[in-house]
């Protein structure tokens, strides 16, 4: 079964400072990959995706993720961070199954952005 | 355009009660999913419907919940005899088709069980 590994739960980081959160997946078939991310209190926003083409894709706050298919990863990136990337930041992988199509998430990395 | 409506937002109910969440897709889309978040869990899968049909429930309890996206009206994820595990945040997320994976997510509707 396709699944997502998000390695760390928790990531400090001071302002202006770089940051990497770290996704691994698991699965045997194509893939497209997406990284959401989610304000307190509030739902899921997607932030980037990956369905085929260049292996790395941005989006347009500054993140940006790299497909890399020889180590499963999809590791999201910032050279820069502002406070306002506090937030928790969700992996996932479609998975296409049976006539099913849904998304599997990871578990989340929080992201906190301190002063 | 509006987005993805959940209602209630916030729900408190009695063990052994019954919780009724809906979920309103956004215009033109005819895919809803239910989600539910534990801390330090992430989201995992519920239920994929389309309209008048459950494509996919291999996330749901066997016992106690349903879900619905009736022809007309919003979705509905219903939970019946609450129990103090049914305490969770419940997101609703739909999508036009699924070729570009993209969901769009609500608020969610935090579920308190006493």
């Amino acid at each position: 079964a396709q699944s997502v590994t998000q390695l760390d739960s928790q990531v400090p980081v001071f302002e202006e400072a770089p940051v990497e959160l770290r996704c691994n997946y698991s699965s045997s078939v194509s893939v497209y990959l997406f990284w959401y991310v989610q304000y307190p209190n509030q739902g899921l926003q997607l932030l980037l995706k990956y369905l085929s083409g260049s292996t790395l894709v941005e989006s347009i706050n500054g993140f940006e993720a790299e497909f890399n298919k020889s180590q499963t990863s999809f590791h999201l990136r910032k050279p820069s961070v502002h406070i306002s990337d506090t937030a928790e930041y969700f992996c996932a992988v479609s998975v296409t199954q049976g006539g099913s199509e849904k998304l599997v998430f990871g578990k989340g990395t929080k992201l906190t952005v301190n002063p | 355009n509006a987005g993805v409506m959940q209602n209630p937002r916030h729900l408190v109910r009695r063990r052994g009660q019954e919780a009724r969440l809906r979920c309103s897709p956004m215009k033109g889309h005819s895919h809803v999913y239910w989600y539910r978040q534990l801390p330090e869990e992430g989201l995992k899968f519920m239920v994929y419907l389309q309209k008048e049909n459950i494509i996919d429930e291999s996330g749901m309890p066997k016992e106690r919940f349903s879900a619905e996206f009736p022809k007309e009206g919003p979705s509905i994820l219903r939970i019946q005899q609450v129990v103090r595990g049914d305490s969770a945040a419940y997101f609703c997320a739909s999508s036009p088709w699924l070729s570009t994976g993209e969901l769009f997510f609500g608020e969610g509707s935090r579920l308190t069980v006493l």
